[in-house]
């Protein structure tokens, strides 16, 4: 059964600070996903990463992933107040199924 | 593009009553449609999904159930609400085929409170 978990799941920072945010799984898969959700609001799809190595970068977010160590990571740069949100990873269960992480909230005070 | 409009997006139902929620697509044919609930502080979990009309596979038992009478819509009812049913319910749909599939996009959800 393929889990998911991230962690932190809960992410206080300072403004101009670099931090990652990691999304650990425990089978086989070559799909991940990142979202965004902001309190009280539905889900935006950040980042699609499709195979071992990708590496996207929007803004001062970056998310990669390594398949054979089964991690990605969400790396934010120099944060600003407006990444205030809680990220959740997901993984493809190789039958177009996400199995979701718990959601780090992340909070960014000036 | 591609559109997901759901509605309502607030509701407060008194227990027993029933439950109609209601999501449609544009911009896009075949979908795979989903129904996931997140309580509140909590995480997503998925209770339908549907990869063409009248198919539908539901995830957790309860007193929910799910139906696609057309090809871009999916309604999620209930016949009689209970106070756990209270919860921000969103529908997804993706692609079925192809590199893209699974890349979920959400409509704006339906916050449901059951008093």
């Amino acid at each position: 059964e393929l889990k998911v978990e991230q962690n932190p799941l809960f992410l206080s920072m300072q403004e101009g600070k670099n931090y990652t945010i990691y999304c650990n799984y425990s089978t086989t898969s070559d799909r991940l996903y990142w979202y965004r959700q902001d309190p009280g609001k539905s889900l935006e799809s950040l980042f699609v990463l499709l195979s071992n190595g990708a590496v996207k970068q929007e803004g001062r977010l970056m998310a990669s992933l390594d398949t054979k160590a089964r991690l990605s990571t969400l790396h934010i740069t120099a944060a600003v107040h407006d990444l205030s949100a809680t990220y959740f990873c997901a993984v493809d269960d190789s039958n177009y199924q996400l199995i979701w992480g718990a959601g780090t909230k992340l909070i960014i005070k000036p | 593009s591609q559109t997901i409009h759901q509605w309502p997006a607030t509701l407060v139902q008194p227990v027993g009553s029933p439950l109609s929620l209601e999501c449609t697509v544009e911009g896009t044919s075949n979908p795979n449609l989903y129904w996931y609930r997140q309580a509140a502080g909590r995480g997503l979990q998925l209770l339908f999904y549907s990869v063409g009309i009248g198919q539908i596979s539901s995830e957790v038992p309860q007193n929910l159930s799910a139906s696609r009478p057309q090809d871009r819509q999916f309604i999620l009812s209930s016949k009689k609400l209970l106070l756990s049913d209270s919860g921000f319910y969103l529908c997804a749909w993706s692609v079925s085929r192809g590199p893209w599939a699974g890349e979920l996009f959400f409509g704006e959800g339906s916050r449901l409170t059951v008093l």
